[in-house]
């Protein structure tokens, strides 16, 4: 059964710091791995997605996320964090088989928070 | 270009009632997904409509049904409410064919059940 670990609620980080949100996976098949923000009062928003090839996809708003397959860890990343960043953080995976599943499994969700 | 946009945006029902949501997906786009976010978690499909018909449905009950119309929107229903439904709902547009369906969100709507 497919499912994604988010270890932890909160991040803290001091803006212009970098910062990591880790997430963890399980499938039993090929995993397509994406992570969405979630701001207060407005949908998620989608930052970026591996498919295939470079284990370092580079996204929207300078973050950036590394595939691990030996880990099965898709940890997000950005080398210098703004207060704006702060929001809600979810790690997502869907389980790419010839059975065209297209239920996309989520994380509980990792609250970051930047510090001025 | 409007994105996804979902009707309405807060409503509150009692133990028992039918409740509909509405979703216009992002122009384009002709796949429309459900989810429900209860608080504090991640959201959980509840299923995905593509051509008029359930195309994939997750773990819910059959008291939650969606239809989705030739204009692509959708509507998603649950009847008999419980506590237990009270979340806030999102629709999620896509495009099919366009590779690892990334996911257009709306707002949400914030169901509260009393």
């Amino acid at each position: 059964a497919q499912s994604v670990a988010q270890p932890e609620d909160q991040v803290n980080v001091a803006e212009g710091n970098p910062l990591t949100v880790k997430c963890t996976y399980s499938v039993s098949g090929n995993p397509y791995l994406f992570w969405y923000v979630q701001y207060p009062n407005r949908g998620l928003q989608f930052l970026l997605k591996y498919i295939t090839g470079d284990n370092l996809v580079k996204g929207s708003y300078g973050f950036e996320a590394e595939f691990n397959k030996s880990q099965t860890s898709f940890h997000l990343k950005k080398p210098s964090a703004l207060v704006s960043d702060s929001a809600l953080y979810f790690c997502a995976v869907r389980e790419w088989n010839a059975g065209n599943n297209r239920k996309l499994i989520w994380g509980l969700g990792t609250s970051l928070a930047v510090n001025p | 270009d409007a994105g996804v946009t979902q009707s309405p945006t807060h409503l509150i029902k009692t133990r028992g009632q039918q409740v509909t949501l509405r979703c216009s997906p992002k122009s384009g786009h002709d796949t429309v997904s459900w989810y429900q976010q209860a608080l504090g978690q991640g959201p959980q499909f509840i299923f995905q409509y593509y051509e008029e018909e359930e195309r994939q449905r997750g773990n819910f009950p059959d008291r939650f049904s969606g239809h989705q119309f030739p204009n692509y929107s959708s509507e998603l229903n649950v009847n008999a409410l419980l506590l237990g439904d009270s979340a806030l709902y999102l629709c999620a547009s896509s495009l099919e064919g366009s590779g690892a369906n990334v996911l257009t969100f709306g707002a949400g709507s914030r169901l509260t059940v009393l």
